[in-house]
Parts: structure tokens; sequence; C-alpha cells
């Protein structure tokens, strides 16, 4: 079955380190997203991809990085970490006017 | 101002009653889908709809694009359907971005 996993699913890290999130799909879309979500701000997007090898800054880039290394993954990563960066996080696959699929989460917690 | 809002931000229902959803956008739209969502828990697609009506169950998603909104109904709402409904949006003039909305938080009462 086409799905989105992503890991870890909870993540508990000190300010300073370094975070990497992963995503992995098999619907075979183009497209892939990086969102957080928190209280009193909704879902937020971060990066996204439009394929192997792509990378474009979202509404709230700072402080993370992306890479797309393949078709199916795709990596947040937080080079330092911050107590400010502490959420759930969501990737998402999806193709340009088609529908998105979302991942279970991951939730992190920086010390 | 705020590309994709949701009414009513929260709405408090009896088992039994009908719910309408609404989700209106202030540009043209590529795409729209409804999504379901349990407090912790992921975004669980409900309809991909960027026009007409579409059905599902007691749930109905109607999008009129020169209106510019998409709404949600739901019939003989039950207490499992107590959660946060969100519409998200690839607006035209953002490439491939899904924008959310703010979310509608419903709550059913047995």
């Amino acid at each position: 079955e086409a799905a989105v996993t992503q890991s870890p699913r909870n993540k508990v890290a000190v300010t300073g380190g370094k975070v990497t999130l992963s995503c992995n799909q098999t619907n075979n879309h183009n497209n892939m997203y990086w969102y957080r979500q928190d209280t009193g701000h909704g879902l937020r997007l971060i990066h996204y991809s439009y394929g192997a090898g792509s990378t474009e800054k979202g509404d709230i880039p700072d402080g993370y990085k992306a890479s797309r290394p393949s078709q199916e993954n795709f990596s947040l990563i937080l080079e330092l970490a911050t107590p400010s960066q502490t959420s759930v996080y969501f990737c998402a696959s999806g193709a340009y006017k088609d529908w998105r699929a979302f991942g279970p989460g991951t939730r992190l917690t920086v010390l | 101002g705020q590309q994709v809002q949701q009414s009513p931000a929260s709405l408090v229902l009896q088992e039994g009653e009908n719910a309408e959803l609404q989700c209106n956008f202030s540009t043209s739209l590529n795409s729209m889908q409804w999504f379901y969502q349990r407090p912790g828990g992921s975004l669980v697609s409900l309809f991909y709809n960027p026009s007409g009506t579409k059905h599902s169950g007691r749930l109905t998603s109607t999008t009129v694009i020169k209106e510019r909104r998409s709404s949600l109904h739901i019939s003989s709402s039950q207490t499992t359907d107590s959660g946060t409904y969100l519409c998200a949006l690839e607006l035209s003039n953002a490439g491939a971005k899904l924008t959310f909305g703010g979310g509608t938080r419903l709550t059913v009462r047995p």
C-alpha cells in the first residue's frame, strides 16, 4: 500500500545538537514537503522539493535544511537545534494539481 | 491578509446534528483537499475536491470555484467525528505549495 512514513516518531534532542528527520514515500509523487505544526500557528511549510536533487524554501525555512537524495526520500536537518524548534513535524508527498498524503508525524523536543 | 480562511473556528454539536464547515480562499486555485486530524494525530485525507461535489458516507464536500469557497457537510454527527477539520489549497499563484486554513475544531457531545 502506498504510504508516507517518517522516522523517528519521537525524538528528544539537546540544544545545539544536530537532528535529522527522515521521510519515505511510496506514492511515486514528484513533490515532497516538510511542515511543522504548533498550537496557535497551524501547519507551516518549512521546505519542499520538486524531485530528486531539488529543495525549495517554504514559508519558515530559517534554522532548517533539507535534502532530497531520491524520489522516495526527503530529509529535514536541524544543524543546531534550539528549543523553539520543539514541535510536531509532518512530511507529505504530492503531485502538482493533485492530492497530497501525509506521514504520521514526528514529535521533536529540544531541551 | 490571509489567503485561506476557515469558519467557524470551533463548533460544538449534540450527537445526531448536522454541521457545515466553510473554507474561503482569496485567489484562484489548482487543487483543494479536506483533512481530518485527531489531537496529536496525523492528517487523514477526506476529500480531494478542486471543483464540484463529492460524497463519502455521511460527508459531502462542495467546491464552488467562482465563489471561491469550499464546504464540508457532516450529517448525523457522531462523537467519533470530534477533531479538527482542515482545508488545504494549492493556490494558482503559489506553485506546488499547499496552504492550510486555520482549521475548525469540532466537538460532538453524546
